[in-house]
């Protein structure tokens, strides 16, 4: 099926840097979500953005959907040691969710 | 704990055998869905209800899978006949009807299915 592309998929930082992710589609959609997954458990939702060009923070996320509907990024700032896990974007047209292949973070205390 | 809950949690079963999932989601969210994950992928659409109806179905539901919601709460996910490239996490998740809201799904901690 459609996936998103999401990038990089794997980033080894500092604890306390600084954190951008991005995701990428061939198509337009109406909302994007960014998830945490971490292992053995279910995504959570950790922003969701309804408008193009909409800036949304979640107390050290940001993320942005994009002018053209057709991608979203996602910073998270001063990383620190539980920010670890994998990072999902998903795109929504309107039922169901299409997800990237995620973005797995390792923060080096 | 008020969140979407799923079991079982692991389920090891050989191929061949028939195995049954449960999902009860958020109680105010009459949304329902399915995605199947596999691993280094993100989650994949399954199966999509809105109250008691299922509404759509993706192409990766064989004939083998049957999803049943019968009074528009929890949800049960049958895989009959399985066969190891039915090894995965299931996932559930509800989201509420109206309003913006309704495309924020909330997912369960998923059964992992194991076939050997």
């Amino acid at each position: 099926g459609q996936q998103l592309n999401q990038s990089p998929q794997s980033m080894f930082i500092q604890e306390g840097e600084d954190v951008s992710m991005n995701c990428t589609s061939s198509s337009i959609f109406n909302t994007w979500l960014w998830y945490k997954q971490e292992p053995g458990e279910g995504p959570v939702l950790l922003i969701a953005l309804y408008k193009a060009g909409e800036l949304t923070s979640n107390g050290r996320l940001t993320a942005q959907f994009g002018i053209t509907r057709k991608d979203s990024f996602l910073n998270i700032s001063a990383s620190i040691p539980s920010d670890v896990g994998i990072y999902f974007c998903a795109g929504s047209g309107s039922y169901q969710l299409t997800f990237g292949k995620g973005t797995k973070l390792s923060v080096i205390p | 704990d008020t969140g979407v809950s799923q079991n079982p949690r692991h389920k090891i079963t050989k191929r061949g055998q028939n195995v049954t999932f449960r999902c009860d989601p958020i109680s105010e969210h009459n949304r329902l869905y399915w995605y199947r994950q596999t691993l280094g992928q993100g989650p994949e659409f399954l199966t999509y209800f809105q109250n008691e109806a299922q509404l759509e179905k993706s192409r990766l539901l064989s004939d083998r899978f049957s999803a049943e919601r019968p009074k528009g709460s929890f949800s049960t996910l049958e895989i009959q006949r399985t066969e190891q490239g039915d090894s995965a996490m299931y996932l559930c998740a509800s989201s509420p009807r109206e309003g913006l809201s309704y495309n924020e799904q909330f997912f369960g901690p998923g059964t992992r299915l194991t076939v050997l």
